[in-house]
């Protein structure tokens, strides 16, 4: 069975510094998400993407965010500076232009420091 | 602004009763209403989704319900066994593929043998 894969499953990072986390999206999928969720809390929406480019975004995704899928396969999440607040768990999810479920992957857990 | 509450304490019943989930939203139209399964440091699961025109939807032991008057979906597991142990997530979506998921919070179910 197709499944979205997400690495690293645990990034630990120093604050301030850049991460950068991967995804590879069900091959012939078109949209793309990434969702958060702090420990404890809700799953969060980030961030949609279609046809290479955002289609939606929330108020967490400031400009110390950004996505691109490089190479037609590949998903990427950037956070350029981080702060403690950005340790979480970070989702990614596809959906296929006639399905309506989104698959997720497993996460990767996001530390701080 | 959108809402979406489940019950946030967690359900505790007996193996072989019938759960029963309950989500109601508010400021809100949805296309789709979703429901998803996640197990701890896991990303959610799809379920099952009911269409803003169904009415009750059922899959296996699985069964969704949705009125759009009342704005609310009701969840039931049937036969539960304690592999259903696990936190249920209720998410809405409008109609396009790009438009993003909702979530709320979850509700923790703990099946006893």
């Amino acid at each position: 069975e197709p499944e979205v894969t997400q690495t690293p499953s645990h990034q630990v990072t120093q604050m301030g510094q850049e991460v950068i986390l991967r995804c590879v999206p069900i091959s012939n999928h078109l949209y793309f998400y990434w969702y958060r969720q702090i420990l404890g809390q809700k799953v969060e929406f980030l961030v949609s993407f279609y046809n290479n480019e955002i289609s939606e975004k929330s108020e967490i995704f400031d400009d110390q965010f950004s996505v691109e899928r490089p190479d037609g396969s590949n998903f990427t999440l950037k956070i350029r500076s981080t702060k403690l607040e950005d340790s979480a768990m970070y989702f990614c999810a596809s959906l296929g232009e006639m399905n309506t479920e989104a698959f997720f992957g497993q996460g990767t857990r996001l530390t701080v420091v | 602004s959108q809402k979406i509450e489940q019950n946030s304490e967690a359900l505790n019943i007996q193996e072989g009763k019938t759960a029963t989930l309950t989500c109601n939203y508010t400021n809100y139209s949805p296309a789709y209403l979703q429901w998803y399964r996640q197990d701890p440091g896991r990303g959610p699961v799809f379920l099952l989704l009911i269409r803003e025109n169904e009415k009750e939807k059922r899959k296996e032991r699985l069964k969704v319900t949705f009125d759009t008057t009342l704005k609310q979906s009701l969840f039931h597991i049937t036969a539960s066994q304690p592999a259903d142990s696990a936190t249920y997530l209720c998410a809405l979506r409008g109609s396009g593929g790009y438009n993003k998921l909702i979530f709320g919070a979850g509700t923790r179910l703990a099946v006893h043998p």
